[in-house]
Order: structure tokens, then C-alpha cells, then sequence
């Protein structure tokens, strides 16, 4: 079965450091990927996604998101966080004619001054 | 242009008594979701409606029934409701074709006491 895991429940960076957020799954042929944030209180907004192509994916917000097959990951950094990225992070996973996303659990964002 | 609304925000219910829950998008989208989110599991898929007219269960649809209104609105109703369903639910939107990433309103956070 089709599976998103994003190993890190929460992750501590300071202000103006970089940011990896690591997304893995589990599907035999390339799925469409996505990255949501889900800032306090509010609901969930696409960052990016990743279809075909270029395996770089340029996102909202300074994003950016890298599509390995040979690691079946699609992580996603940025350079140099601000406060206001504090939020909760998602992947997810079209896999197929499912017409369903796979959610993985998030990552909890907490930034520093 | 609103996108997904919901409606209400916020709602207290005590054990036994029944609710809807509102969604509508104004983008002319096909596909309608309904999800909880409860800490620690993520988005959870309650009922999902490919296109008007049509309704499919998700992965926890217990106690849940939903109706696709017409192509505008979707909503969730809980006949009985029970404190395991206390929870933050989303409504999302996603258009036909290849294009498959979801649209989400701000969420209606329920307690039931």
C-alpha cells in the first residue's frame, strides 16, 4: 500500500538558518508529490508540487523541494527561515488513478529568534 | 473570490446531539473532501465526492454522513455525535484533470462534550 512518512514530528531551527524537511514514500512509479503548510489556526496552503520534470521544484514563500527517485524522497528546504515559517508542515501523495491525496503526519516547525 | 468557506467556525455539542457541517467553493471544482485532524494523525479522509452526485468513504467515515448539496457545497453531518468526535474538520476542493492538488477552507474546530 501507498504510504508517506515524514520522520521528524517536530523540528527546532533558529531565525535565518537553513531548513530540510524530510518527506519519504512508498509507491512503485513516480507519484505526484505536494508540500502544504498549515500555519496556527488556519487551513492547509500548497507550497509546491512536483508532477514531472525538473526534479527541483521552486515553491510560495522561498521554498524549495527536491524529487529523488533512487531515495523515493521529496525534501523540502529553504535557505534561510523567518519566523513567520513556524507552522506545521505536510507531504502528500497522489499515487496512481487514486483520486485520494496520502497524507504523511507532519512536521512541527518551531523557529527561534 | 472566497474559495472554500466553512461554516460554523467554532462549535460546542454535547453527546447525542446532531450537526452540520457547511462547505462551499466557488472555483467550480469537481472533487469535494471532508477531513479531521487530531493531533499527532494528521489528515484523516472522512467522505469524499468526485463529482455532484456522488459520495465514496474515506478511511474513517463512522459515524459521519455527507451530501453533495449540488456543485458548490458538501457537508458533513453527525447524527449522534460522540466525544471521540471532537477534532478540527477541513473542507477541501479539487478541480477535474490533472490538476490534483487540494484546496482547504480554515476549518471548523467541534468539541463534544
Amino acid at each position: 500500500a501507498q504510504s508517506v512518512t515524514q520522520p521528524d514530528i517536530h523540528i527546532t531551527v533558529s531565525e535565518g538558518a537553513s531548513l530540510e524537511l524530510r518527506c519519504n514514500y512508498s509507491y512503485g512509479a513516480t507519484p505526484y508529490l505536494f508540500w502544504y503548510v498549515q500555519s496556527p489556526g488556519q487551513g492547509l496552503q500548497l507550497l509546491l508540487k512536483y508532477f514531472s520534470g525538473d526534479t527541483l521544484v521552486q515553491g510560495i514563500k522561498g521554498f524549495e523541494a527536491e524529487f529523488k527517485r533512487s531515495q523515493s524522497s521529496f525534501n523540502l528546504r529553504k535557505p534561510s527561515v523567518h519566523w513567520s515559517d513556524a507552522a506545521e508542515y505536510f507531504c502528500a501523495v497522489k499515487a496512481g488513478n487514486n483520486r485520494k491525496l496520502i497524507w504523511g503526519l507532519g512536521t512541527s516547525l518551531a523557529v527561534n529568534p | 473570490n472566497a474559495g472554500v468557506t466553512q461554516t460554523p467556525k467554532f462549535q460546542v455539542l454535547k453527546t447525542g446531539q446532531s450537526m452540520t457541517l457547511q462547505c462551499a467553493q466557488d472555483m467550480n471544482h469537481n472533487s469535494m473532501y471532508w477531513y479531521r485532524q487530531d493531533p499527532g494523525m494528521g489528515l484523516r479522509l472522512i467522505y469524499y465526492s468526485a463529482s455532484e452526485g456522488t459520495t465514496d468513504k474515506g478511511e474513517v467515515p463512522n459515524g459521519y454522513n455527507v451530501s453533495r448539496l449540488n456543485k458548490r457545497e458538501f457537508s458533513l453531518r453527525l447524527e449522534s455525535a460522540a466525544p471521540s468526535q471532537t477534532s478540527v474538520y477541513f473542507c477541501a476542493s479539487r478541480q477535474r484533470g490533472e490538476v490534483y492538488e487540494q484546496y482547504f477552507g480554515p476549518g471548523t474546530r467541534l468539541t463534544v462534550t
